[in-house]
């Protein structure tokens, strides 16, 4: 099983451009969810979805929209790439409830120019 | 909100120490902690976790302690080894909550 796979590893943006980050996992999972890693600021949550066909702000949601495409991909988007979006961003999901291990992909690194 | 913080940066510990990393959280009514490593460049591995009807739980050479009076959590690794060395974070949710809210993380560096 590869667990949670993101695509792509890593992506430089002009800003204003769009993009969107894509994420998959094998584990028959029911949540998802999207964070960005800065420096000295742990990880946030941007998004996140508790089931298949339901979707849900986290921390920092300004700028991103998402999609549960299936139980299995969640995606992240930017419609108008901005510099403060340069990050790393993390896509992870968990098997039943809200407790319980949350399984991390390796990551996606963003650079906005 | 939740705000979660930890105590120090940076520990050093020697190799074969113990190690105790310290999480202060905010919110009394955080009900599920949890603790996660992250190595340079890859994404965050869990460590262990601990829901709030409980003080203690081990695992395999950790221990995580729960003090909800004063709304402390600490992990504890044994014998610490250098693939310990990495960026530990503790994170806490809300009964029924979905956000996981994560601290900024605490950089363990051993010493060989």
């Amino acid at each position: 099983n590869a667990g949670v796979t993101q695509t792509p590893k890593f992506q430089v943006l002009k800003t204003g451009q769009s993009m969107t980050l894509q994420c998959a996992q094998d584990m028959n999972h029911n949540s998802m969810y999207w964070y960005r890693q800065d420096p000295g600021m742990g990880l946030r949550l941007i998004y996140y979805s508790a089931s298949e066909g339901t979707t849900d702000k986290g921390e920092v949601p300004n700028g991103y929209n998402v999609s549960r495409l299936n139980k299995r991909e969640f995606s992240l988007r930017l419609e108008s790439a901005a510099p403060s979006q340069t990050s790393v961003y993390f896509c992870a999901s968990r098997g039943q409830g809200y407790t319980g291990e949350l399984f991390f992909g390796e990551g996606s690194r963003l650079t906005v120019l | 909100g939740e705000s979660v913080g930890l105590h120090l940066p940076t520990l050093s510990v020697q190799e074969g120490d113990n190690s105790i990393i310290n999480c202060a959280y905010s919110n009394s009514a955080s009900d599920y902690f949890i603790w996660y490593k992250q190595e340079s460049g890859k994404g965050p591995q869990f460590i262990i976790d601990i829901r709030s009807n409980m003080d203690k739980r081990q695992g395999q050479r950790v221990t995580v302690l729960l003090n909800k009076t004063v709304k402390h959590l600490s992990l504890q690794i044994a014998a610490t080894q250098p693939g310990d060395s990495a960026v530990y974070f503790c994170a806490t949710s809300g009964a029924g909550s979905y956000q996981l809210t994560f601290g900024k993380g605490t950089k363990l560096s051993v010493i060989p």
